[in-house]
């Protein structure tokens, strides 16, 4: 079936390192996708999409890749703050604006 | 701008209780959708709506009912309330893309 998974459920990584979260998905159809970050008792907040026509889009301290041949989406944070630390999900736009979200990945910050 | 709105932030119900969850925002967004979000689990799609009039189901639609008369408000309703909708909900709106959520509702039911 169409589905969106992250790779793994946590990652811990030093204050000041770069931040890697990884994300599959299965529907080669889909041509929109957005990286959500969601603090503990907060709604997710929007950080930043891609569309399939696209292979990199760079934000502010925050980069999406996107491999289509494998089906991987990659979420880099560069340098990353103790106020990075919260549960990432991708997804996957199908048709409609229907969002369909992975599991998340916990990200935590070591001082 | 206050975006969207979810009310109420925390709320208990007893089984077999009824209930509306409210969901506004002032963005003009066309589309507006709930979620539910178990522990662990990413957030899954319960209803949507296109516009005014329009509503659609999800992936979770049993047990819950919605209706969009205007564009600003998307309430989400439990007719009967039971254990497994035990949740945190989010309301989320959007012009296209960029979506944004509530602060969302979190639901026990006892």
């Amino acid at each position: 079936g169409e589905s969106v998974g992250l790779h793994l459920p946590t990652l811990s990584v030093q204050e000041g390192d770069n931040s890697i979260i990884n994300c599959a998905y299965s529907n080669s159809a889909s041509d929109y996708f957005i990286w959500y970050k969601q603090e503990s008792g907060k709604g997710p907040q929007f950080i930043i999409d891609i569309r399939s026509n696209m292979d990199k889009r760079q934000g502010q301290r925050v980069t999406v890749l996107l491999n289509k041949t494998v089906k991987h989406l990659s979420l880099q944070i560069a340098a990353t703050q103790p106020g990075d630390s919260a549960v990432y999900f991708c997804a996957e736009k199908k048709g409609a604006q229907k969002l369909v979200f992975g599991q998340g990945t916990r990200l935590t910050i070591n001082p | 701008n206050a975006g969207v709105t979810q009310t109420p932030k925390f709320q208990v119900l007893k089984t077999g209780q009824s209930m509306t969850l409210q969901c506004a925002q002032d963005m003009n967004h066309e589309y507006m959708s709930w979620y539910r979000q178990d522990p662990g689990m990413g957030l899954r799609l319960i209803h949507y709506s296109v516009g005014a009039g329009i509503t659609d189901q999800g992936e979770v639609p049993n047990g819950y009912n919605v209706s969009r008369s205007t564009t600003e408000d998307f309430p989400l309703r439990l007719l009967s309330a039971a254990p497994s909708q035990t949740s945190v909900y989010f309301c989320a709106s959007t012009s296209g893309h960029g979506y944004t959520f509530g602060s969302g509702t979190r639901l026990t039911v006892v």
